[in-house]
């Protein structure tokens, strides 16, 4: 089974306008981290934001913020005011408690790309 | 700004023949990890190494597979014997020396291509 499912392959979104993309996971363990990644066309991988899952409030960082619904295993990525920089592939990863610290099961990913 | 360094950042090379990817992680960090990327598809764990050790390995880490840290700041993926299926872009990525609760740090990554 999928630990991470990313159902959206890829997007179009206009410049300054916000964008959501859905991520939603699989575990039993009780203690675990999500983490986002974007990785733009010359392929080095960034990080964006985390969220741990005993963290009560939603992480947010500039103009990203994850918006946590555990209830529902989900961890969507918020993009604020999106940039032509924003164009790129996004992936939604986690840590589970039972594995290493950096083992990280990633989703499939969802292209983004941000149009004038 | 600290950041992990790979090389080469694209390697083409014959099947069979060996191929060693190397990584400068972050100075102070203690956990190292290498992933791989086959075009087009997810990220995959390889392999975890703390310690001067392997501390967990996937099933794509088979014996063809070995890393090593020789000299105190490198950290390498060999591979023995390639095959076609290797072609893939492999990350580096470290992390601190309390593991953290947040950020793994990768290197901008070695594209391998096997003929």
């Amino acid at each position: 089974a999928q630990k991470i499912t990313q159902t959206q392959p890829g997007m179009f979104v206009q410049e300054k306008e916000a964008v959501t993309l859905d991520c939603t996971y699989d575990t039993s363990d009780q203690s675990y981290g999500l983490f986002w990644y974007k990785q733009p066309s010359s392929g080095e991988m960034i990080f964006l934001i985390y969220q741990g899952s005993y963290d009560e409030q939603n992480a947010t960082e500039g103009r990203y913020s994850l918006n946590f619904q555990k209830a529902r295993k989900s961890a969507n990525l918020v993009i604020s005011a999106s940039q032509l920089g924003d164009s790129a592939m996004y992936f939604c990863a986690m840590r589970e408690a039972t594995d290493s610290w950096g083992k990280l099961q990633f989703g499939a990913g969802t292209q983004v790309v941000v149009t004038p | 700004e600290p950041e992990v360094t790979q090389t080469p950042s694209h390697q083409v090379t014959q099947m069979g023949q060996e191929v060693i990817l190397r990584c400068v992680p972050i100075s102070n960090h203690l956990y190292f990890y290498w992933y791989r990327q086959i075009l087009g598809q997810k990220v995959e764990f390889l392999v975890s190494f703390y310690n001067n050790e392997i501390s967990e390995k996937s099933e794509i880490f088979d014996d063809q597979f070995s890393v090593e840290r020789p000299d105190g700041s490198n950290f390498t993926l060999k591979i023995r014997s390639t095959k076609l299926e290797d072609s893939a872009m492999y990350f580096c990525a470290s992390a601190g020396p309390g593991g953290g609760a947040g950020e793994l740090f990768f290197g901008e990554g070695s594209r391998l291509t096997v003929l």
